[in-house]
C-alpha cells in the first residue's frame, strides 16, 4: 500500500501570501495524484488531477507539480476563501485509493 | 448537472447493521464505476470500497473487507453500502463519490454533501 506523507501538518499565512504545500509518496505514483481542498461542514472538492492539471472551475493561482515521490500545491496570491484543508491522493497503485492526512492552511 | 444525495446514516450501537443510499442524477449512471469514501471526525479521507461499471468488479478497504458489501441499481441510478458488524471505528461521515470524467487516473470528481453514521452504545 503506498503511503502518502503531507507536510506541514499546519501553514499559517496571510491573504495575498504563496502557499507551498508538500505531499510525499512511500513508493513512486508516476503522475497519478491529485490535490482536493475541503472547507469546514464541506465535500472535498477536486482541485488538481494529474499532477498538474486544473479541474473545472478551478482558479489559475492553483497549480500543482511533481512526479515520481514528491509533489507540490502551489496557492499564489491566498484568498480568505482558500483557508482549509488540503489532501493529496495517489491512483497509481490500487486498491487501495490512498490519501495524505492533510494540510490544515490557516490564516496567520 | 452532477448531484449525489446520501442517506440512511445514523446512530448504531457496536455489532448492528445499516444500510446507506446514494441517489444519482445528472450523469449516466450505469457508465460510471462509483464510490464510498469515508471521513471520521475530524480526521484525512479514507477510501472504503468501489464497484465497477458494467462488470461489477468490486474492491474493499482492508478495514471493512468481510463487513461492508457495495452495491449498485442502474435502473435506479442508486448506489449502496450495507454496512454490518459495525464498530466504534466505523463512526464517521460517508460519501458517495463518482471519478473524473478524463484524466489519466482515476479521482474523485464529484461528492455527496455525506451521512453521518455513528457508532455507539
Amino acid at each position: 500500500e503506498i503511503v502518502l506523507t503531507q507536510s506541514p501538518a499546519t501553514l499559517s499565512l496571510s491573504p495575498g501570501e504563496r502557499a507551498t504545500l508538500s505531499c510525499r509518496a512511500s513508493q513512486s505514483v508516476s503522475t497519478y495524484l491529485a490535490w482536493y481542498q475541503q472547507r469546514p461542514g464541506q465535500a472535498p472538492r477536486l482541485l488538481i488531477y494529474d499532477v498538474s492539471n486544473r479541474a473545472t472551475g478551478i482558479p489559475a493561482r492553483f497549480s500543482g507539480s511533481g512526479s515520481g515521490t514528491d509533489f507540490t500545491l502551489t496557492i499564489s496570491n491566498l484568498e480568505p476563501e482558500d483557508f482549509a484543508v488540503y489532501y493529496c491522493q495517489q491512483c497509481s497503485d490500487w486498491p487501495p485509493y490512498s490519501f495524505g492526512q492533510g494540510t490544515k492552511l490557516e490564516i496567520k | 448537472e452532477v448531484q449525489l444525495v446520501e442517506s440512511g446514516g445514523g446512530l448504531v450501537r457496536p455489532g448492528g447493521s445499516l444500510r446507506l443510499s446514494c441517489a444519482a442524477s445528472g450523469f449516466t449512471f450505469s457508465s460510471y464505476t462509483m464510490n464510498w469514501v469515508r471521513q471520521a471526525p475530524g480526521k484525512g479521507l479514507e477510501w472504503v470500497s468501489s464497484i465497477i461499471s458494467g462488470t461489477n468488479y468490486i474492491y474493499y478497504a482492508a478495514s471493512v473487507k468481510g463487513r461492508f458489501t457495495i452495491s449498485r441499481d442502474d435502473s435506479k441510478n442508486s448506489l449502496y453500502l450495507q454496512m454490518n458488524s459495525l464498530r466504534a471505528e466505523d463512526t464517521a461521515v460517508y460519501y458517495c463519490a463518482r471519478p473524473l470524467n478524463g484524466g489519466s487516473g482515476y479521482y474523485f470528481a464529484y461528492w455527496g454533501q455525506g451521512t453521518l453514521v455513528t457508532v455507539s452504545s
